[in-house]
């Protein structure tokens, strides 16, 4: 069972304009969250994280939305340059398991156009 | 900055040979875990390393796979008899457990396996 969704593969942005990535899940138990950036050939590269007590986290120009009831967070990039195309993978910790391990999910193709 | 480094970055094998993959985490880094990465998916757990404690193994990691990691500091991953279905980019990741709340993972530049 895909415990961790990203329904849309590909996202298209103009420069300059807003970049907005989402992702499912389904474990309520899950308590942290994070985005990867990963560009072929490279291991992800950690870009932001929530905790599940948070809403919302800010670093520059990278925002994350946490939506606790509805399971659902986003990823805003404002604005988006054209060095931001890359893949792009939520992922979450916790549940049953205290390792830390993560559960990923299938990752979203950003192409920002100049 | 040493982040965490990974050896070989390609290996290319025939099916049935045996191949070994290292891990160089982060210095300071007591949590260690390898996933494995497939085309078109996110990376999936494997196994996890605290110190030299290997705590937890996925399903997916049939008895063909082995992990190590010997007075908690590099790990290896060992593929035993490789089945071409073991064409993958295998991640390793480190972090540092603390007594707050979580610990961020950060990544290798992965190792290519391709078993011809």
């Amino acid at each position: 069972d895909q415990q961790v969704k990203q329904n849309s593969p590909s996202l298209s942005v103009q420069e300059g304009r807003i970049s907005i990535l989402n992702c499912d899940y389904t474990n309520s138990m899950f308590d942290y969250f994070l985005w990867y950036k990963k560009y072929p050939a490279e291991g992800p590269t950690f870009l932001i994280s929530i905790s599940s007590i948070k809403d919302k986290n800010e670093d520059g120009r990278f925002t994350v939305f946490l939506n606790k009831s509805a399971k659902h967070l986003s990823l805003h990039i404002v604005p988006s340059q054209p060095g931001d195309s890359a893949v792009y993978f939520c992922a979450a910790s916790g549940g049953s398991s205290n390792t830390g391990k993560l559960i990923f999910g299938q990752g979203t193709t950003l192409q920002v156009k100049p | 900055d040493t982040g965490v480094s990974q050896n070989p970055r390609h290996k290319i094998t025939k099916r049935g040979q045996n191949v070994t993959f290292r891990c160089d985490p982060i210095s300071e880094h007591n949590r260690l875990y390898w996933y494995r990465q497939t085309l078109g998916q996110g990376p999936e757990f494997l196994t996890y390393f605290q110190n030299e404690a290997q705590l937890e193994k996925s399903r997916l990691l049939s008895d063909r796979f082995s992990a190590e990691r010997p007075k908690g500091s590099f790990s290896t991953l060992e593929i035993q008899r490789t089945e071409q279905g073991d064409s993958a980019m295998y991640l390793c990741a480190s972090s540092r457990l603390t007594t707050t709340f979580t610990d961020t993972q950060y990544f290798g530049p992965g190792t290519r396996l391709t078993v011809l």
